[in-house]
């Protein structure tokens, strides 16, 4: 596709229950993020792959955040135990474009765990 | 201190006049910059790049870097209230992309 996709678009989820949140990134872009962004608040990075390196977990809030990147395009965060404080909206963003570091964001998964 | 720093404003403008949104870095390695819009409950979306000190222009958008400073502003001329958003600095630094938390930006008629 053109862009960066993201499903579910919303997930409601009680609280204990596992989610998980696919990204599927711009072919060919060799680095994707993982962001949280919580109502009115910044970005908050969670955890960076580029290509074959090991992914930088440091922003991963907990040990119930885990994600993978697969065959280096598709992503999958996923969520162990959720929490009302998971509650946020998740967003992927693909970098590769013709700048180093320009980043493309999918629309993002919006969470709620009620 | 934080990586990227930003005024979370709001920075209010009268419709038709100059918005500046300024942005400070503590990372003197970095070698890109950039500047995303976020619309309300939208994503952010890329809206200027620049690498070198100095300006760049495109269209109404004007993005300056100043590496000796470590410093990055966007201007936006004749504003418009369609340009009301939230504004995010991100620097790539060594190693990744840092965002700033973002300049509200609210432009009234």
């Amino acid at each position: 596709g053109a862009g960066v996709s993201q499903s579910p678009s919303n997930k409601v989820t009680e609280k204990g229950k596992d989610v998980e949140l696919r990204c599927d990134p711009i072919s060919g872009h060799t680095a994707l993020y993982w962001y949280r962004q919580s109502l009115g608040q910044g970005l908050e990075f969670l955890i960076y792959f580029q290509g074959n390196s090991a992914p930088d977990k440091s922003g991963l809030p907990s040990d119930r955040f885990s994600a993978e990147r697969t065959g280096g395009s598709v992503s999958t965060l996923t969520i162990q135990r959720t929490q009302q404080e998971d509650s946020a909206v998740y967003l992927c963003a693909s970098e590769g474009g013709l700048a180093p570091y320009e980043q493309y964001f999918g629309p993002g998964t919006r969470l709620t765990v009620t | 201190q934080k990586e990227v720093e930003q005024n979370s404003g709001p920075l209010s403008v009268p419709e038709g006049a100059i918005a500046s949104l300024n942005c400070t870095y503590s990372d003197r390695g970095s070698q890109s910059f950039f500047w995303y819009r976020q619309y309300s409950g939208k994503s952010p979306e890329l809206i200027m790049f620049i690498y070198s000190n100095g300006d760049k222009e495109d269209g109404r958008f004007t993005a300056q870097l100043n590496k000796a400073s470590q410093y990055v502003s966007l201007l936006i001329r004749d504003s418009q209230p369609s340009d009301s958003a939230t504004y995010l600095c991100a620097v790539g630094n060594t190693d990744k992309l840092i965002f700033g938390t973002g300049t509200r930006l609210q432009v009234f008629p």
